[in-house]
């Protein structure tokens, strides 16, 4: 049984620059939320995608965008890249039909320069 | 809103010895969930502990316990026999009971130390 799966691990871009991550959820799960996590930090939810449409966000500016697939996986995008956004992005899966535990991903380790 | 604090950036604790790391919380919802999460040097995020508000019982997985006092919005984490591979970043987290489920609120994390 496949746990949380994210692509890449590591990306290096420049300000500026576009970006997309990506994530498969774990098997039979159906939600996908996305998370950044600074360094020294804890994460901070972004936003959370379920039924191929944005259910949630939290406090992050337009530039992050994403979209969930059919088979439930999810891409995030984030456009006009700064400085700022170089952190841990973490991709978390759940079953919508009852509550449950959000299953983590490996992360994708992000720097602008 | 709602806030998760640990005010132990650090912490360090002898093999096979107890160790408890904190967490207080903030909110006016009386049904939520609280859990505590594992993060290791290889990043991913582990799920140690959850606890259901409305549940007295303290939650108990093998070596991992918790002090949930729901009053003083205090839930906090008891590690015994600790071992070398508990060493990692640790945080507390919550989250609403019912509607999304996202939105996880974390704390700021403790990072553990096990000496051998």
């Amino acid at each position: 049984d496949a746990g949380v799966t994210q692509s890449p691990t590591h990306l290096i871009k420049t300000r500026g620059q576009q970006v997309t991550l990506r994530c498969s959820p774990k098997s039979g799960h159906d939600t996908v939320s996305w998370y950044q996590q600074a360094l020294g930090q804890g994460p901070q939810f972004i936003f959370q995608y379920y039924e191929e449409e944005e259910r949630q966000r939290g406090n992050f500016p337009d530039r992050f965008s994403g979209h969930q697939f059919p088979n439930y996986s999810s891409e995030l995008n984030v456009n006009a890249l700064l400085l700022g956004d170089s952190a841990l992005y973490l991709c978390a899966s759940s079953f919508r039909g009852r509550e449950e535990t959000q299953y983590f991903g490996p992360g994708t380790r992000l720097l602008v320069l | 809103a709602q806030t998760v604090t640990q005010s132990q950036p650090e912490m360090s604790v002898q093999e096979a010895e107890t160790v408890t790391l904190s967490c207080t919380y903030d909110t006016s919802e009386s049904d939520y969930y609280l859990f505590w999460y594992k993060q290791p040097p290889s990043r991913q995020m582990i799920l140690v502990i959850r606890q259901e508000a409305y549940k007295q019982q303290n939650a108990t997985e093998n070596r991992f316990s918790v002090n949930f006092q729901k009053a003083a919005k205090s839930f906090s984490l008891k590690i015994s026999d600790s071992q070398l591979g508990d060493a990692a970043m640790y945080f507390c987290a919550y989250r609403n009971y019912g509607g999304s489920q996202g939105n996880l609120i974390f704390g700021k994390g403790t990072k553990l130390s096990v000496k051998p």
